[in-house]
């Protein structure tokens, strides 16, 4: 079935620093990539998401990527901060289907 | 906007019993999701629906696993016969429309079931 898998379960970077978390997916037909972010103790909130339309999608700090060759996207954090801290989860789902297969999870710490 | 509701927060059952978790959607939403966390499983999909019909249930365990959707405004996850296994944070999502858009989660329920 369809996996995505999570390369780094944790990291840690230094404030003002940037952080950058990768993900592999194996179904080709997977055309939808949203990334949620969890605090200790808290449900998912929805960060950021990127269709298989475009290649680049950036909100403020946030940056995602899509290699759609490669099957592989990243979220990147700029200019981090100590309350980016949490665990993200990055997740695919196929054009007629919306549920959402999610990675393992990346613990980001960041310290001042 | 309270976003999505889930009861109860927490459930301790013993083994055996049944549990029903129960899940508000946002209002106006028209598709609503399950999932359950674990540390071993992670996150997986269970089950969804999209103006109440049952769309994709593919995650759920074929036996003592059963989710309904009445009316618009609730669903609800029944595990029977509970087993320690079955213990997880389960999530409801729920989003504007059943296909690729921002899923919004609810808290969760952690169920222990000792």
């Amino acid at each position: 079935g369809e996996k995505v898998e999570q390369h780094e379960s944790t990291l840690s970077v230094r404030e003002g620093d940037s952080a950058v978390i990768n993900c592999t997916y194996t179904d080709t037909a997977s055309s939808y990539f949203p990334w949620y972010k969890q605090e200790a103790g808290k449900g998912l909130h929805f960060v950021i998401d990127i269709r298989s339309n475009v290649d680049r999608k950036q909100s403020q700090r946030l940056i995602v990527l899509l290699d759609k060759k490669a099957k592989r996207f990243s979220l990147h954090i700029t200019a981090t901060q100590p309350e980016d801290s949490a665990i993200y989860f990055c997740a695919a789902s196929k054009g007629g289907s919306a549920k959402l297969i999610f990675g393992e999870g990346t613990k980001l710490t960041v310290s001042s | 906007n309270a976003g999505v509701i889930q009861t109860p927060r927490h459930k301790v059952t013993g083994k055996g019993q049944e549990a029903t978790l129960w899940c508000e959607p946002i209002s106006g939403h028209s598709a609503v999701f399950w999932y359950r966390q674990t540390i071993v499983q992670g996150l997986e999909f269970l089950t969804y629906f999209r103006n109440q019909a049952p769309i994709d249930d593919s995650g759920m365990p074929k036996e003592r696993f059963s989710a309904q959707m009445p009316n618009q405004s609730h669903s609800t996850l029944k595990i029977q016969s509970t087993q320690p296994q079955d213990s997880a944070v389960y999530l409801c999502a729920s989003s504007l429309e059943g296909g690729r858009v921002e899923q919004y989660f609810g808290p969760g329920t952690r169920l222990t079931v000792l």
